[in-house]
């Protein structure tokens, strides 16, 4: 596609439910980036998916959040038994490849989780 | 490890006057660096970025950084504030370990008044 679609925009979840949420990149970009907006902070790295590599995942704060990317290209990212605390814009990013800085990346729109 | 402060949180200019957004990074090898901005309820969009080529970088929109090793600096300026200007600002770092990852300062909220 022409941008990064993150779906679904918002989510209301009641606590201790699991959500999903999607991530489909731009096609060919073989890095996949997941980012957390917490209300009034920067970004919070969260996991790191290049190719068929192993994942970064050294940014997922706890191990109710997993992550996925079938065939190398859309990703799910899981969050299991939800808390108060996930409340926030959950951003996916994707590059043309592991060299972002050189390459770029494109962010999605976001997902706005809201658990209640 | 790298890390970029952003020095104000909040920064209220009128239109037309100058833009000054301050960042500062710590990294101990030489850093690619951004500014992305992000208007309400809109994606993240890069405005300018240094790879180590020229230290001044020109951006979308009529922004500029500078990348000064000597003060560890690269501050967002505009010569002109424009309505449209006003949204929220990220300094970033790239990770050192080469996967790409981002740093990201906590931002700063640029007001343009009338």
């Amino acid at each position: 596609g022409a941008g990064v679609s993150q779906s679904p925009s918002n989510k209301v979840t009641e606590k201790g439910k699991d959500v999903e949420l999607r991530c489909d990149p731009i096609s060919g970009h073989t890095a996949l980036y997941w980012y957390r907006q917490s209300l009034g902070q920067g970004l919070e790295f969260l996991i790191y998916f290049q190719g068929n590599s192993a994942p970064d995942k050294s940014g997922l704060p706890s191990d109710r959040f997993s992550a996925e990317r079938t065939g190398g290209s859309v990703s799910t990212l899981t969050i299991q038994r939800t808390q108060q605390e996930d409340s926030a814009v959950y951003l996916c990013a994707s590059s043309l490849g592991s060299a972002g800085s050189f390459y770029g990346y494109t962010f999605g729109s976001g997902t706005r989780l809201t658990v209640v | 490890a790298q890390s970029v402060t952003q020095l104000d949180s909040h920064v209220s200019v009128s239109e037309g006057t100058p833009v000054l957004l301050r960042c500062n990074y710590s990294s101990s090898y030489s850093p690619s660096l951004f500014w992305y901005v992000q208007h309400p309820n809109k994606g993240l969009q890069l405005l300018l970025k240094y790879t180590s080529a020229a230290t001044l970088v020109k951006g979308i929109n009529g922004f500029e950084a500078e990348f000064k090793k000597s003060e560890t600096s690269f501050h967002l300026t505009k010569p002109s504030a424009h309505m449209s200007d006003a949204a929220e600002y990220f300094c970033v770092v790239s990770d050192s370990s080469n996967t790409g990852k981002l740093i990201f300062g906590q931002g700063t909220t640029l007001q343009v008044k009338p």
